[in-house]
């Protein structure tokens, strides 16, 4: 089945510092979605990647998706406090032209922050 | 719109008993996915309905799981002789047909004894 593996599994870094977390699938995505889950909260939208090597840019955050829809990335340059959560990349598929509704998420990345 | 809510937010049941949880979601969404996560793991799907026909069911759920959700709004999922490998957190998210981002509920927390 299809599967979206996720790494690294954890990130430890100094406030200040960049993060990355990288997303690849075993099929082609008709999209990509990243979602952010604090620490006892639950997963919270991101954004979505839909376009061939599409970048989308919110603030420090950087997220692409690759030319063949099978793998993305997630890039937080001058990581804060405030960037502390466990990071899920989530994909879907598209069979034959149909667009599945459900999301196959990645394991995440937990990310912590020091001050 | 307070967003998608769930309820219980906990619940504890021993093992063998059936527990029914219930999520209401976004009003105006058409779209509702069902969702279990355990420590450390990303949300895995469980199944999902376009308002009320149920037209994804993953094929590791057991036959004790049943959803339904009988007039396109909320739904509830039954579990059916729990086993205590059913303790996890049962999230809910609901999204519209034109923009498919899923808005989480807070989720119910299953512990089974």
């Amino acid at each position: 089945g299809q599967q979206v593996m996720q790494i690294p599994q954890y990130q430890h870094v100094q406030e200040g510092e960049d993060f990355t977390t990288y997303c690849n699938s075993s099929t082609t995505l008709s999209n990509i979605q990243w979602y952010k889950q604090r620490p006892g909260g639950h997963p919270v939208f991101l954004i979505q990647l839909v376009k061939s090597g599409e970048v989308k840019k919110q603030k420090r955050l950087t997220f692409r998706f690759g030319e063949a829809k099978k793998n993305s990335s997630l890039h937080i340059t001058a990581t804060q406090t405030t960037d502390v959560g466990t990071y899920f990349c989530a994909g879907k598929i598209n069979a034959g032209g149909t667009s599945y509704g459900k999301l196959t998420f990645g394991q995440g990345t937990i990310l912590t922050v020091h001050p | 719109d307070t967003g998608v809510s769930q309820d219980p937010r906990h619940k504890i049941t021993k093992r063998g008993q059936n527990v029914t949880f219930r999520c209401d979601p976004i009003s105006e969404h058409n779209r509702l996915y069902w969702y279990r996560q355990t420590l450390g793991q990303g949300p895995e799907f469980l199944t999902y309905f376009q308002n009320e026909a149920q037209l994804e069911k993953s094929r590791l759920l057991s036959d004790r799981f049943s959803a339904e959700r009988p007039k396109g709004s909320f739904s509830t999922l039954e579990i059916q002789r729990t086993e205590q490998g059913d303790s996890a957190m049962y999230l809910c998210a609901s999204s519209s047909m034109v923009n498919t981002e899923a808005f989480f509920g807070q989720g119910t927390r299953l512990t089974v004894v």
